[in-house]
């Protein structure tokens, strides 16, 4: 089974629908990254989470990190088109010495119907 | 500020050839460099990791290997590349403080025939 689970797989919205996508851990989360990814392309860096109950927020993307650092959920407000693209959490779940190594969900496919 | 480079952007490749892809950082010292896979554009797969020149963890056995010759430079090779060797390659870079971001480059797309 998978170390993180990113759910739902895929998403078709409507453009201007929220959406939620969760990630989900057995283990204790020591640093929990979101990216975006388009297809074909690199990932891009959208927010970090390291403690309990942390939240941030980039313009219409927040992303949260539960008080028992074991999920983390991605909300999207008024989604546009230029939000389609796959959402990827990335994780610490060794710490100490890891030395930054990250454990990856499966992504999730968002698609924004204008 | 800090950039990542990667080449080739894409490369076709027979089975049984050599690989090489290289992975260059620009704008910051000493840091940590990764590379991954990425198998039909879903999650990631950590292969090598590298703390210093000529410093190389492997994650997962495989048909393939990492050297790191220079600083800022990662390089992912191959002897005789497989059909499974085919995918999406991503090299990252972070600082060394603990809880530092991660950040990608472009990455490589290899398809192996």
């Amino acid at each position: 089974s998978q170390e993180l689970e990113q759910s739902p797989q895929s998403l078709i919205v409507q453009e201007g629908k929220n959406l939620t996508i969760n990630c989900t851990s057995s283990k204790t989360l020591y640093g929990l990254y979101w990216y975006k990814q388009k297809y074909g392309e690199g990932l891009i860096f959208l927010m970090m989470l390291q403690k309990g109950g942390e939240e941030k927020s980039h313009e219409k993307i927040t992303a949260k990190l539960d008080e028992k650092k074991q999920q983390s959920s991605l909300h999207i407000t008024a989604s546009q088109p230029s939000h389609a693209g796959i959402y990827l959490c990335g994780a610490d779940i060794r710490g100490g010495t890891s030395y930054g190594k990250l454990t990856f969900g499966q992504g999730t496919i968002l698609t924004v119907h204008p | 500020s800090q950039t990542i480079h990667q080449w080739p952007a894409t490369l076709v490749q027979p089975v049984g050839s050599p690989l090489s892809l290289e992975c260059t950082v620009e704008g910051t010292s000493n840091p940590n460099l990764y590379w991954y896979r990425q198998a039909a554009g879903r999650g990631l797969q950590l292969l090598f990791y590298s703390v210093g020149i000529g410093q190389i963890s492997s994650e997962v056995p495989q048909n393939l290997s990492a050297s790191r010759p220079q600083d800022r430079q990662f390089i992912l090779s191959s002897k005789k590349l497989l059909l499974s060797d085919s995918g999406f390659y991503l090299c990252a870079w972070r600082g060394s403080p603990i809880g530092e971001t991660q950040y990608f480059g472009p990455g490589t797309r290899l398809l192996v025939l």
